[in-house]
């Protein structure tokens, strides 16, 4: 099946500065990349994805790249602030109903 | 949030004893999910459902079972609970978005003390 490994599993950033959070996959076939952020105490959330089609994906001060040669998709946020201090999962499907995460990188903005 | 409740929110248990957990969606979504989160492990899926009466086995579904007699409930159960069980249990629900694709979506969670 499908391995997605996420780095870093920790990152810590000044406020207004940026943060990138990197995914490698396993399974060529997989063409859809969601992300999650996971505050304390609550579900994840679905904050932006990206389809197989489509290299990056913008959403105000959140971004995703994705390179499909290489199997790797990142998470960008850009001007940073304490609330975007969680926890963020990547994932990778096939498109179907299977959807497999990484381990999940802590970010923490310190104001 | 999709519609989707999780009970109880918190649960201590001792080993040995049966523990249902309840999903239950209010959006009629044909696909259900049951995941445990542990440190260093991300979502590990338990089990899934397609539709009622219809489940299969994720990677860490041993110890588990699952049952689904109406479209709205999903019901996780561990039959005799183990220290190994520790963990925080998330119901999901998938959705499609037009497309082959499907966006899936979380509920607030289960926090399950084994002791």
């Amino acid at each position: 099946g499908e391995n997605v490994e996420q780095h870093p599993s920790t990152l810590s950033v000044q406020e207004g500065d940026s943060a990138v959070i990197k995914c490698t996959y396993s399974d060529s076939a997989s063409n859809y990349f969601p992300w999650y952020k996971q505050e304390l105490g609550k579900g994840p959330q679905l904050i932006i994805d990206i389809r197989s089609n489509v290299g990056e994906k913008k959403d105000q001060r959140i971004a995703v790249t994705l390179n499909k040669t290489a199997k790797h998709f990142s998470l960008h946020i850009t001007e940073t602030q304490p609330e975007d201090s969680a926890v963020y999962f990547c994932a990778a499907s096939t498109g179907g109903n299977q959807f497999y995460f990484g381990t999940g990188t802590s970010l923490t903005v310190i104001p | 949030d999709a519609g989707i409740t999780q009970s109880p929110r918190h649960k201590v248990t001792e080993t040995g004893t049966p523990v249902t957990l309840r999903c239950h969606q209010t959006e009629n979504h044909r696909y259900m999910y049951w995941y445990r989160q542990d440190p260093g492990h991300g979502l590990r899926l338990i089990h899934y459902s397609y539709g009622v009466k219809d489940t299969d086995k994720g990677e860490v579904s041993d110890g588990y079972s699952v049952s689904r007699s109406k479209t709205e409930d999903f019901l996780l159960t561990l039959e005799s609970a183990t220290s190994s069980q520790t963990s925080v249990y998330f119901c999901a629900i998938s959705e499609p978005t037009g497309s082959y694709y499907y966006e899936q979506y979380f509920g607030p969670g289960t926090r399950l003390t084994v002791t």
